[in-house]
């Protein structure tokens, strides 16, 4: 069974910083892009970015509105996706899903449950 | 950035009718669009990828198709679990996006 399960949501101030987890079992988690995706409450979902595999040398790619902020990263031994957050703000408030792509890395197969980010004083 | 444009953004069908969801790329990108279903308080589910490649599992009343830079959802037999929301997806260039989601309604 397929199974990404997030881990790391709260609630933050602006300003603060925020490492989310996602631990994956189930597929090759190794041979798989790995993304983050968004979903403020009651809106749309909105890409925030992805790691390559090892044989692409882990690069990433990020979203405009994260890029500078926001880190991806993982650990194959560990099977883990990470998101580090900085300088978060209110417009950083949403649901965060972890997602895997695999075969030609151009659709999300498997998608974890999600866990929320709340950025209020 | 490619903008991904649904239409419509909310529609209310019986069960048995056939839906269709639509979704224009404000430039080519080749077949590389993928659907999702999501229900309220879960992930998407991805239910379409290369524009018309069925994902294993999905029932067959799904079907996608392309021409030109328009790309059409089609579920051909509504059925009451297929409410929720749908959201097509660009993988050709980065970054990725979404297009606003249609809510599907069972009247």
């Amino acid at each position: 069974e397929v199974q990404l399960v997030e881990s790391g949501g709260g609630l933050v101030q602006p300003g603060g910083s925020l490492r989310l987890s996602c631990v994956v079992s189930g597929f090759t988690f190794s041979d798989h892009y790995m993304d983050w995706v968004r979903q403020a409450p009651g809106k749309g979902l909105e890409w925030v970015g992805r790691i390559r595999n090892k044989a692409n040398s882990y690069t990433t790619e990020y979203a405009a509105s994260v890029k500078g902020r926001f880190t991806i990263s993982r650990d194959d031994s560990k099977t883990s996706l990470y998101l580090q957050m900085n300088s978060l703000n209110t417009e950083d408030t949403a649901v965060y899903y972890c997602a895997g792509a695999g075969g030609d890395f151009r659709h999300f197969d498997y998608w974890g449950q999600g866990t929320l980010i709340t950025v209020s004083s | 950035d490619i903008q991904l444009t649904q239409s419509p953004s909310f529609l209310s069908a019986s069960v048995g009718d056939r839906v269709t969801i639509t979704c224009r790329a404000s430039q080519g990108i080749s077949s590389y669009l993928a659907w999702y279903q999501q229900k309220p308080g879960k992930a998407p589910q991805l239910l379409i990828y290369a524009a018309s490649t069925l994902q294993s599992g999905v029932p067959s009343r799904f079907s996608g198709s392309v021409s030109g830079t328009e790309f059409t959802l089609t579920i051909s037999s509504l059925q009451p679990e297929d409410f929720g929301t749908y959201y097509c997806q660009q993988l050709n260039t980065y970054p990725i996006t979404f297009g606003g989601g249609t809510k599907v309604e069972i009247k």
